[in-house]
């Protein structure tokens, strides 16, 4: 069936590692998400993309960096993972013909120690 | 900035009652408003509204918008344990970028 995967669902790191989180999809679309949950605050927008040579930040970019490799795939990096990036990270897809619709992939907990 | 207000917060029931579930927004561009449900684990799509006053319905789910007066509303009809979760709205610009209320978390008790 048709999916959104991301790798690893939990990491657990130090702070100032490098780390990457990775996101897959068999959908065939051509928009996707980086959102970020923490507790009480709902999902947040950290990167987004439109197609493989458009990136763009969202609401809280700073101390993160994406990639688009291909249509099915866009990784999260943290250049060096501080505490308060300790949260649940999910990707997310979307295309044109369902609208604004998006879907998620299972999540990745991250946590910085 | 874009704005998704939920209330309450949180709340706590009884299997049969009826729950409802408030989103209020202040969107540039507004396109759509949403409402996905998220058990420990990915947010699953409920309902996508895009005009006012036309309810939408998946068994005991239903949803409406009130474009106008900026907010919607989720309502749950007999009420069973497996409704306990997080109910999440979220609004949609036309540049097809969502943004999240805090979402509100349901508990249904036995």
């Amino acid at each position: 069936d048709a999916d959104v995967t991301q790798t690893p669902r939990n990491r657990i790191t130090k702070t100032g590692k490098r780390i990457m989180l990775e996101c897959s999809q068999t959908k065939g679309h051509d928009r996707m998400y980086w959102y970020r949950q923490d507790p009480g605050l709902g999902l947040r927008l950290i990167y987004y993309s439109f197609d493989v040579k458009d990136i763009n930040k969202g609401e809280i970019s700073d101390g993160y960096s994406v990639s688009r490799q291909a249509q099915a795939k866009f990784s999260l990096s943290l250049e060096s993972a501080i505490p308060n990036q300790t949260a649940l990270y999910f990707c997310a897809t979307s295309d044109l013909t369902r609208g604004t619709r998006q879907f998620f992939g299972p999540g990745t907990r991250l946590t910085v120690l | 900035e874009d704005k998704v207000v939920q209330s309450p917060l949180s709340l706590v029931v009884h299997e049969g009652d009826t729950v409802t579930l408030n989103c209020s927004y202040e969107v540039t561009n507004f396109r759509s408003l949403l409402w996905y449900k998220q058990e420990k684990k990915a947010p699953t799509f409920l309902f996508m509204l895009t005009s006012s006053g036309i309810e939408k319905k998946s068994g005991r789910l239903s949803s409406i918008l009130d474009k106008k007066e900026l907010f919607s509303i989720l309502n749950i009809t007999a009420t069973q344990t497996g409704d306990s979760a997080v109910y999440l709205c979220a609004v949609g610009s036309n540049d097809y970028k969502l943004s999240f209320g805090a979402g509100t978390t349901v508990t249904v008790r036995a």
